[in-house]
């Protein structure tokens, strides 16, 4: 089945520190690849959809500025947490849909525990 | 807002019997509407999913069904399992979408013991 590879899993780092995380889809290609935010015990947000050669769409509430996406490429999309600080620190979950399969499901990455310290 | 919601923050049930999540949303735009399953650190994996044309679709020990008209969804599984600790989360999607986005809710723990 469809493979979504997110990495790193888990990063700590000192505050200031800018973070990028990377969401590849191993064996489809992904027009769109959406972005999460996990709290602990609570639902995933959506943060931002990623959307291949053109600028991503932030939900509300998100900065754009803080958190810095690219999708370069059909099965690549990062995602950069700018000057982190203690606050942003969060499970980072990545999703794709196959550009060829409309009404299929999307895939998730094991997403990324990151740790400002 | 919460346009999707799982009531229950987690359910308990013991191995063999029955487990039924649920979930009420209220988009009346919603088309198809998923089950994911969850491990701690983990990304969600995909279970189950279900067509607004549709109210019972079937895959081996999951069942979905959907009551429109209610607005209303559960997850039947049976019968449960040790290794379907997990947290469940349902997600919809509206119609016509061409970006996909899904909206979820905030989940149940379900816990199955021996």
């Amino acid at each position: 089945g469809a493979v979504v590879s997110q990495h790193p899993s888990w990063v700590i780092c000192k505050s200031g520190t800018s973070v990028k995380i990377e969401c590849r889809s191993l064996d489809f290609q992904a027009t769109t690849m959406f972005w999460y935010r996990q709290f602990p015990k609570q639902s995933l947000m959506l943060m931002a959809t990623s959307n291949e050669g053109s600028k991503a769409t932030y939900e509300q509430g998100v900065e754009k500025d803080k958190f810095l996406i690219n999708h370069a490429s059909l099965t690549l999309s990062t995602l950069t947490v700018t000057s982190a600080h203690p606050e942003d620190s969060s499970f980072y979950i990545c999703s794709a849909r196959d550009r060829g399969a409309w009404n299929q499901p999307q895939h998730f990455g094991d997403g990324t525990r990151l740790s400002i310290l | 807002d919460q346009q999707v919601k799982q009531n229950s923050p987690s359910l308990s049930v013991q191995e063999g019997r029955i487990s039924i999540l649920n979930c009420d949303y209220t988009n009346s735009m919603f088309d198809y509407f998923l089950w994911y399953k969850k491990y701690p650190a983990e990304g969600p994996t995909f279970l189950i999913s279900i067509s607004s044309i549709k109210d019972k679709n079937e895959d081996g020990r999951f069942t979905v069904f959907l009551n429109k008209s209610a607005k209303h969804l559960s997850l039947h599984i049976v019968p449960s399992q040790p290794g379907d600790s997990a947290v469940y989360f349902c997600a919809a999607r509206v119609g016509g979408s061409t970006l996909g986005r899904l909206y979820f809710g905030r989940g149940t723990q379900l816990t199955v013991w021996p």
